[in-house]
C-alpha cells in the first residue's frame, strides 16, 4: 500500500519558537494532503486541505497565519506552528490522497508529536 | 454539514470472540462512503474497511464486516476471532462521494470506541 511519512516524530520547542513538520509520500504522487490534529483520547480534528502548488483550505476556526501550510511538490507538505505555545502541544497527522477525485483513499503518517515548554 | 456519532466510548471483547462496534451518521447526501480506522497504541491510522453506499452488498475484509444499513443510517463493524492486535481505538468515518474541490475530500470522523482485549 502507499506510504506516507512525517518528520519528525516526536519535537520539543520552546514557547515562542516555530516548528516546522514534514509530510511526505513516498511511492506516489499526492496532489492532495491533509493535516489533523488529535488531542489524548479525541477524535481527529481537520485543520486544512493542502492543494499542490495552490492555497490551503483551512477549517473554520483554525488560524491561518498560525499554522503554515505549503505544498510545494507532489510527494511534500510542510506544516509550521509560527511563535508555538504551550497550548500548541498535540499530535499532529497528516494524511495523503491516493486515488482519483471521486473514488480515492486516505493513508496516513505515523504522526508528530509536539510539546510546547 | 454531516455529523457521525459513535455512542460507545468503550467496548472489550475476549480473544476469539466476536464484537461489534456501532456507528451512525447525519447526511442528506445519497451517495458517500464510509469507513472505519483502526489506531493502535502506536497511534498509526490503518484503514480497516470501506463502504460505498451506493452498494447494497457489505463489504468485508478477512475477519472484519460490516452491517451498512442505508435507511437507519448505521454502520456498525463486526470484528470476529478477535485477537490481541486488536486492541485499538477505532474510528468510524464519512465522505461525500459528490466532486466539487479539494473540500469535499476530507473525512469526517466519529469520536472513536476504544477496544479492549478481556484476559
Amino acid at each position: 500500500g502507499a506510504v506516507v511519512s512525517q518528520h519528525p516524530s516526536r519535537v520539543i520547542c520552546k514557547s515562542g519558537t516555530s516548528v516546522k513538520i514534514e509530510c511526505r509520500s513516498l511511492d506516489f504522487q499526492a496532489t492532495t494532503m491533509f493535516w489533523y490534529r488529535q488531542f489524548p483520547k479525541k477524535s481527529l480534528m481537520l485543520m486544512a486541505t493542502s492543494n499542490e502548488g495552490s492555497k490551503a483550505t483551512y477549517e473554520q476556526g483554525v488560524e491561518k497565519d498560525k499554522f503554515l501550510i505549503n505544498h510545494a511538490s507532489l510527494t511534500l507538505s510542510t506544516l509550521t506552528v509560527t511563535s508555538a505555545h504551550p497550548e500548541d502541544s498535540s499530535f499532529y497527522i497528516c494524511s495523503a490522497r491516493v486515488g482519483s477525485a471521486v473514488s480515492y483513499e486516505q493513508y496516513f503518517g505515523p504522526g508528530t508529536r509536539l510539546t510546547v515548554t | 454539514a454531516q455529523t457521525v456519532t459513535q455512542s460507545q466510548p468503550e467496548m472489550s471483547v475476549q480473544e476469539a470472540e466476536t464484537v461489534t462496534l456501532s456507528c451512525t451518521y447525519d447526511t442528506s447526501e445519497s451517495d458517500y462512503y464510509l469507513f472505519w480506522y483502526k489506531q493502535p497504541p502506536s497511534r498509526q491510522m490503518i484503514l480497516v474497511i470501506r463502504q460505498e453506499a451506493y452498494k447494497q452488498q457489505n463489504a468485508t475484509e478477512n475477519r472484519f464486516s460490516v452491517n451498512f444499513q442505508k435507511a437507519a443510517k448505521s454502520f456498525s463493524l463486526k470484528i470476529s476471532d478477535s485477537q490481541l492486535g486488536d486492541a485499538a481505538m477505532y474510528f468510524c468515518a464519512y465522505r461525500s462521494a459528490k466532486y466539487s474541490g479539494g473540500s469535499n475530500y476530507k473525512l469526517t470522523f466519529g469520536k472513536g470506541t476504544l477496544l479492549t482485549m478481556n484476559p
